[in-house]
């Protein structure tokens, strides 16, 4: 069964404080890593997949990585508007392809 | 404006009133799947289906049932309510390639009595 991890539970920032979200996972076979930012009281908004070990993206502030067995969400000089519930979730391959596992998140809250 | 849809966006009712929550998607994508989010729980995955007619259960399907009869949508039907069924829904779609992205619906507050 996949498990995904999400450290901190929440964590709060200065404006221009940088800092990293841990997801670790567990997963047969690793398909795909995501990144997911959501907003209270609206739908996740899709950041960023990363599919294999060593792999990052990025997006503004934001800086993805992944190792075989964690994920870091980097965020430098973050923002206010950066405040938000950050959301990992993993998939793995084969028959499991259509499941998505999800960590429970971190709430980010950026003090300007 | 790839866009995808759900009504209701709240829904109060009584336990054992079977009801429907509709999804509906503009962008033609295969797989949509729903989802559960409750606090201190996360996003849970109740069905998904990977294209027309073909569904699968999730992590949490039990009181749940799910159609998949043409692309665009994909209903949730709870036929007996019960209040533990009292959660934020979402639905969402999946589209595979070079960049996989999910986009997700804005979500249907459901309270069960």
């Amino acid at each position: 069964e996949d498990q995904v991890t999400q450290s901190p539970e929440a964590l709060r920032l200065q404006e221009g404080e940088s800092s990293s979200l841990n997801c670790s996972y567990t997963v047969s076979g690793l398909r795909g890593l995501f990144w997911y930012r959501q907003d209270p009281g609206k739908g996740p908004e899709f950041l960023f997949t990363l599919y294999s070990a060593g792999e990052e993206k990025e997006k503004e502030r934001l800086k993805a990585t992944l190792t075989k067995k964690e994920s870091f969400l980097h965020i430098t000089a973050p923002k206010p508007e950066d405040s938000a519930t950050y959301l990992c979730a993993v998939t793995s391959g084969g028959t499991s392809y259509g499941k998505l596992t999800f960590g429970q998140g971190t709430i980010l809250t950026v003090h300007p | 404006e790839a866009q995808v849809t759900q009504n209701p966006r709240y829904l109060i009712t009584v336990t054992g009133k079977k009801l429907t929550v509709t999804c509906s998607q503009n962008m033609n994508h295969e797989y949509m799947s729903w989802y559960r989010q409750d606090p201190g729980l996360g996003l849970r995955q109740i069905y998904y289906s990977m294209n027309v007619e073909v569904t699968d259960k999730g992590d949490v399907p039990e009181g749940y049932k799910v159609s998949r009869k043409e692309k665009r949508n994909f209903p949730l039907i709870l036929e007996s309510p019960s209040p533990n069924q009292t959660s934020l829904y979402f639905c969402a779609t999946r589209v595979g390639g070079h960049q996989e992205t999910q986009y997700f619906g804005p979500g249907t507050r459901l309270l069960v009595l």
